[in-house]
């Protein structure tokens, strides 16, 4: 099972969008709506973002949200803030009933 | 408090065995999906085994498949993975984390423990 797609790195401002893509194929992203998305600082555990392409676990800002379209999944967080900046990883359950997570993303706030 | 500690790591050489251990505290375990998660130094996270609420069934990746066994004791409130025949490759910090029956997601995680591999 080859790794989701993520780009390394995405930045942008205090206060703007960034969108953090995760490509996929119809063995997984494309054939469940099970896409997660997981934030890990430096040195930290993961700790869950988004469940099922765009649902929020309690505790999270709404500023974060999830959406799907065919094998690509997305996160967007909006009003950029300082204490986003980590690394991103979306995971996915497979038609082979096992699980793969991205490459990850590199958050910066410049 | 919901909590999860994994335990077990520590220095193996290559082709050798170890077993990792991850308790749980503050929820009822045995009603959850339980999964282990390793992340090489420097590199991203990579899925390596789920095992059922009740322990019936577990999957795993590729990589690891008839190396490594995942197993729980719902009576200790443990989560263990016995891994034999390790490899460089293994070497990683290992998480376990938690799955709430009713979504599929990982919603607690441990700290993680350290397996290094080497002669």
């Amino acid at each position: 099972q080859s790794a989701l797609t993520q780009p390394p790195s995405v930045s942008g401002s205090p206060g703007q969008s960034v969108t953090i893509s995760c490509t996929g194929t119809s063995s997984d992203v494309g054939s469940y709506n099970r896409v997660s998305w997981y934030q890990q600082p430096p040195g930290t555990a993961p700790k869950l973002m988004i469940y099922e392409v765009s649902n929020r676990p309690s505790g999270v800002p709404d500023r974060f949200s999830g959406s799907k379209s065919g094998n690509t999944a997305s996160l967007t967080i909006s009003g950029l803030q300082a204490e986003d900046e980590s690394d991103y990883y979306c995971s996915s359950y497979t038609s082979s009933s096992t699980y793969v997570f991205g490459t990850g993303t590199k958050v910066t706030v410049l | 408090e919901v909590q999860l500690v994994e335990s077990g790591g520590g220095l193996v050489q290559p082709g050798g065995s170890l077993r990792l251990s991850c308790a749980a505290s503050g929820f009822t375990f045995s009603s959850y999906f339980m999964h282990w998660v390793r992340q090489a130094p420097g590199k991203g996270l990579v899925w390596v085994s789920r095992i059922h609420a009740d322990g019936s069934s577990a999957t795993y990746a590729d990589s690891v498949k008839g190396r490594f066994t995942i197993s729980r004791d719902s009576a200790k409130n443990t989560l263990y993975l016995q891994m034999d025949g390790l490899r460089g490759d293994d070497e990683a910090v290992y998480y376990c984390g938690r799955a709430p029956r009713n979504y599929y997601g990982m919603d607690v995680w441990g700290q993680g423990t350290t397996v290094t591999v080497s002669s």
